[in-house]
This record gives structure tokens, sequence and C-alpha cells, in this order.
């Protein structure tokens, strides 16, 4: 039974490129939320999404940052114009159904800004 | 606001000792509660969990106290292995807020062989 996939595992961008992250939540998993971690800090919620639709964006900027999780196919964190300051490690967790759930964690996608 | 680059606590013990992990948590409408261990380079793993209706839960090795009055949550691993190496995180949820967690800053577990 696979885990929470996200790929790629290292993304390197120069500044004003794109980053586009994924994540593949557990089988039967519908609820997907995307975190962001500096070096030696906590996780920060960014979103939180259900199949095809976003339910919760308070934690992630309005601008240049996007999220989706179509009906086929895996949730993607997008952003836009990277700067410097996007250079963290982003990661993807899923569970089966909100309410006093655990939430399974990816191995995140570190993102690298040049 | 908030600090940026601190170097997170550390907490070292001798392989086969108990070890103590605390945590204040912030907001006193949490109802369940979250242990996770991250290892370098890796994701959060879930460790243990706990509701609000409770003050204490125990796994394999791991036992976990929360005291409501003060806000506070403890992680207790007993005879701690090399493997326990790792920062360990706690997290907290509002159920009605759709399952978001807020994580606390971390502490690293060190073990001595």
């Amino acid at each position: 039974n696979a885990g929470v996939m996200q790929n790629p595992r290292h993304l390197v961008r120069r500044r004003g490129q794109e980053a586009r992250l994924r994540c593949s939540p557990m089988k039967g998993h519908s609820h997907v939320y995307w975190y962001r971690q500096l070096p030696e800090e906590g996780l920060k919620f960014m979103v939180y999404l259900q199949k095809e639709n976003i339910i919760d964006e308070s934690g992630m900027p309005k601008e240049r940052f996007s999220a989706e999780f179509p009906k086929e196919g895996p949730s993607i964190l997008r952003i836009q114009q990277v700067v410097r300051g996007d250079s963290a490690a982003y990661f993807c967790a899923s569970c089966r159904r909100v309410g006093n759930q655990p939430q399974h964690f990816g191995d995140g996608t570190r993102l690298s800004i040049l | 606001g908030e600090s940026v680059g601190l170097h997170l606590p550390t907490l070292s013990v001798q392989e086969g000792d108990n070890s103590i992990i605390n945590c204040a948590y912030s907001n006193s409408a949490s109802d369940y509660f979250i242990w996770y261990k991250q290892e370098s380079g890796k994701g959060p793993q879930f460790i243990i969990d706990i509701r609000s209706n409770m003050d204490k839960r125990q796994g394999q090795r791991v036992t976990v106290l929360l005291n409501k009055t003060v806000k506070h949550l403890s992680l207790q691993i007993a005879a701690t292995q090399p493997g326990d190496s790792a920062v360990y995180f706690c997290a907290e949820n509002i159920n009605n807020a759709g399952n978001m967690l807020t994580f606390g800053g971390g502490t690293r577990l060190m073990v001595k062989p």
C-alpha cells in the first residue's frame, strides 16, 4: 500500500521560472494538504483541497501560488515567477476523511531557487 | 513576529534511557493532537495521537500526555534507541476547522550509543 508520493524530490529553478510540484495521495484518500517547511522550523499550512475543490487556501500567498486537485491525477502546487524566498521544502499530506484523523505525509519536494 | 533561523532545541539522551519531549500548544480550541517524527530528508512520520477528551495514551514504547489546563503536551519514549534520533514535532488541530494542522517548533532528539 503505497504512501503519499511526491515528485520531484528535488527541483532547481532560476528566478522568474515556474515550479510545479506534484502529490499523489494515499489510495482512498480524498483530502490533500500542502505545507511548507524552512530549515530548522516546523511545517506551515498552505492549502487544503478535496477532489476538484479548494477548501481552504488561507496559508497560501495570494500572488504567484496556486493549487489544484483534479478529478484524475495528482494534486499540483504551482509557483509562478519564483523568487529566492520560495526556497523551502514543500510537503503534501493526505487523509481519508476529516475529523481527528492523522495526516500522512510524503517525503517532500526540496525547491532551490538560483 | 516570527523568528527565523533559530536552532532547534536539542535533547541528548543515552541509549536505553527514557526521553521526554515537551510541547506547548497555542489554541485552547484545539481538540486533537499528533506527534510526528521527522528524519533528515524525509517527511513527518506519524507516531501517536490523542483526543482532547483523554489525558494519556500509550503506544509501543511511546506515551503521550495531555494537560489541557496549561496547554501542554509531552511525548515519552521508553528505552530510547539510536533509531529514535530525529526531530519531533507536535501538531494541533481544531476538528471543525478542516483538519489543518498547526505545528510546533520541533525538538531534536540525539541518542548517544
